[in-house]
């Protein structure tokens, strides 16, 4: 009865590659997030999403590609992986724009 | 620069002690929140104050937007080792986007 669902939880992978992070939330919210929290734990908003159009992108490099093919799903693809790309990533779900966000458990993404 | 700062940034103390955590900015905020996180896990939000000198309790905890909404404190009574996580405070800006501080790490020793 898991919320909200990430996969993977840990993904290790080499500079250069490209790789998926899946979410999805089974709340039936209209809105969903991913945050990035760096390794100091400061957790910043990248994007959010309501109703399968995007409405948030925060100044976050174009090789992120959040990709939403449901309300119940938002993917984030990134292209061309940096080291500085190493961190959690965070996807959140919540019924409207300023209501609770819940929060899945994060993907500790590590870029070597 | 964070439009949230939080202090302090590390708290280690004994169990049964009292401490505060406090959530400062310049700017004003239509509401705040705050989350604990534990490890591994993302944040919980524990609670969220929207009119200014507002003060909810929850068990030992006790949260209080500033009269201005510009700032917020977490007091805990009688702290235990199951407080223990990382602290984060929350606010919502323009577009209804929420911003979050840099947190406290609170670590109570039994």
């Amino acid at each position: 009865d898991t919320a909200v669902s990430q996969t993977p939880k840990y993904l290790v992978t080499q500079m250069g590659n490209d790789k998926s992070i899946k979410c999805e939330q089974n709340l039936g919210h209209d809105t969903m997030y991913w945050y990035k929290q760096d390794s100091k734990k400061f957790l910043k908003i990248m994007f959010s999403y309501n109703n399968k159009e995007l409405i948030i992108n925060e100044t976050v490099p174009n090789r992120f590609s959040p990709k939403s093919p449901d309300k119940a799903h938002l993917n984030l693809h990134i292209n061309s992986l940096e080291l500085g790309d190493s961190a959690v990533y965070f996807c959140a779900s919540s019924h409207s724009s300023w209501s609770t966000q819940y929060f899945g458990p994060g993907t500790r993404l590590t870029v070597l | 620069t964070q439009l949230l700062e939080q202090s302090p940034q590390f708290l280690s103390i004994q169990e049964g002690e009292n401490l505060t955590v406090y959530c400062n900015s310049s700017s004003v905020f239509s509401s705040l929140q705050w989350y604990r996180q534990e490890p591994g896990e993302g944040p919980v939000l524990l609670v969220t104050v929207v009119t200014g000198g507002e003060v909810k309790k929850l068990k030992r905890l006790t949260f209080q937007f500033g009269d201005a909404r510009k700032d917020s404190s977490l007091h805990i009574t009688a702290a235990q080792p199951g407080d223990t996580g990382l602290y984060l405070c929350a606010g919502f800006r323009a577009g209804n986007m929420l911003t979050f501080g840099g947190g406290t790490r609170l670590m109570v020793k039994p």
